[in-house]
């Protein structure tokens, strides 16, 4: 099985800051990475994805994420925040082949909280 | 544009009873789950089934049973509430991973909060 480590629960910043959110995984094999993001009262929605190529991948909204393999991170960026960005960011990894193939194992979230 | 429907949106049961959380996608997923989510905990399966006709249990499946009913449903049923089980579920669907094509990407729902007292 997989291991997700957030290491931050809590991130509290100021609006136009920049932000680093850290992940970091356990895993054997080769995987595919994710980080998602649920606003409050809301399900989670794909924030960005990386399965091959290039190791950084940018959402459409600013966030980046830079896939570090010898180091078995995962780490999600925004080098200015807004309020909105508000949420609990939780990040993710699947395996690529194996029993457990395609299920999704999750970190335990970080609270993304923006001040004004 | 529904995606992923779950009901109820709220409920709150005594210790004891029982009752089934029903979740709908129109996505013409393979795949759906059921997560529950506590506080500092993120997010644990509960159940999965990988394609129409099949289920698996997750990291916590204790306490629960699942049904996919037909492709389209997965509903989740707690036989006999206990206040362990207070939490927030999301039902989730997905197309079967496929290590060449891409990987599995979830889609949740709005979820279902649960009190059992």
């Amino acid at each position: 099985a997989q291991s997700v480590t957030q290491l931050d629960s809590q991130v509290p910043v100021f609006e136009e800051a920049p932000v680093e959110l850290r992940c970091n995984y356990s895993s054997s094999v080769s995987v595919y990475l994710f980080w998602y993001v649920q606003y409050p009262n809301q399900g989670l929605q794909l924030l960005l994805k990386y399965l091959s190529g290039s190791t950084l991948v940018e959402s459409i909204n600013g966030f980046e994420a830079e896939f570090n393999k010898s180091q078995t991170s995962f780490h999600l960026r925004k080098p200015s925040v807004h309020i909105s960005d508000t949420a609990e960011y939780f990040c993710a990894v699947s395996d690529r082949g194996g029993s457990t193939l395609g299920r999704l194992y999750f970190g335990r979230g970080t609270q993304l909280t923006v001040w004004p | 544009n529904a995606g992923v429907t779950q009901t109820p949106k709220f409920q709150v049961l005594k210790t004891g009873q029982s009752m089934t959380l029903q979740c709908a996608q129109d996505m013409n997923h393979n795949s759906m789950y059921w997560y529950r989510q506590d506080p500092g905990m993120g997010l644990r399966l509960i159940y999965y089934s990988a394609s129409e006709g099949t289920t698996d249990k997750g990291e916590v499946p204790n306490g629960y049973n699942v049904s996919r009913l037909n492709k389209r449903e997965f509903s989740l049923r707690l036989e006999s509430a206990a206040p362990s089980q207070t939490s927030v579920y999301f039902c989730a669907s997905s197309h079967k991973a496929d290590p060449v094509v891409g990987a599995n990407v979830l889609t949740f729902g709005a979820g279902s909060r649960l009190t059992v007292l």
